[in-house]
């Protein structure tokens, strides 16, 4: 069993939509929490690191429950740019050292 | 600020030829590591190291060696490179966390390597 599970998608939304990912991570030693932003065939980027007090930023919005080990995205009000694929990210070490990736979910946004 | 400088940025060796991926970072961070990104495989983490001197093995490390000399470099060698190895080669630096603060990493632009 992969350690960060995600649902692959692809979620294929009109703008203006809300849409959720979620997330479950196996290794209850995780220590921080992350989603990142990969477009074709380029370098992953943070997007947004995941609090246990749940943190927003803008139109995005991600909850950790460190009991049922689930990590989720919300974004709201979807625009074409947010076409890319999200990846959801635990770290296992030292912080910032160790990260494991989910294998990514695939948004497409249309007009 | 040049950020993490990977070279080359292309790359085909031959069945069992061996090579190195260069991984350089400018911002005098502690942390450095290597991912290796397949087709439906998501990024998978192959060595890291937390400071000069020191590094350890990650998720699928073999096939793989890595030192880590200098803060700035963290090169990755393929000691007889298989078609297995046929990826894109990520590699990333951050600083320690402080705290609750977990800290982003950076990643270089990638490294596409074909082994035929």
């Amino acid at each position: 069993r992969k350690e960060v599970e995600q649902d692959p998608g692809p979620f294929n939304v009109p703008e203006g939509a809300t849409v959720a990912f979620n997330c479950t991570y196996s290794n209850s030693a995780s220590q921080s929490f992350f989603w990142y932003r990969q477009d074709c065939r380029k370098e992953p980027k943070l997007l947004m690191s995941v609090y246990s007090s749940g943190n927003e930023d803008g139109r995005f919005t991600a909850q950790l429950n460190r009991a049922s080990q689930y990590i989720s995205l919300l974004i709201r009000d979807s625009k074409l740019s947010d076409s890319a694929t999200y990846l959801c990210v635990v770290n296992i070490r030292e912080a910032g050292t160790a990260l494991i990736f989910g294998k990514g979910t695939t948004l497409s946004v249309s007009s | 600020n040049a950020g993490v400088t990977q070279t080359p940025k292309f790359q085909v060796l031959k069945t069992g030829q061996s090579m190195t991926l260069q991984c350089a970072q400018d911002m005098n961070h502690e942390y450095m590591s290597w991912y290796r990104q397949d087709p439906g495989m998501g990024l998978r983490l192959i060595h890291y190291s937390v400071g000069a001197g020191i590094t350890d093995q990650g998720e699928v490390p073999n096939g793989y060696n890595v030192s880590r000399s200098t803060t700035e470099d963290f090169p990755l060698r393929l000691l007889s490179a298989a078609p297995s190895q046929t990826s894109v080669y990520f590699c990333a630096s951050s600083r320690p966390g402080q705290g609750a603060r977990a800290p982003e990493a950076f990643f270089g632009q990638g490294t596409r390597l074909t082994v035929v």
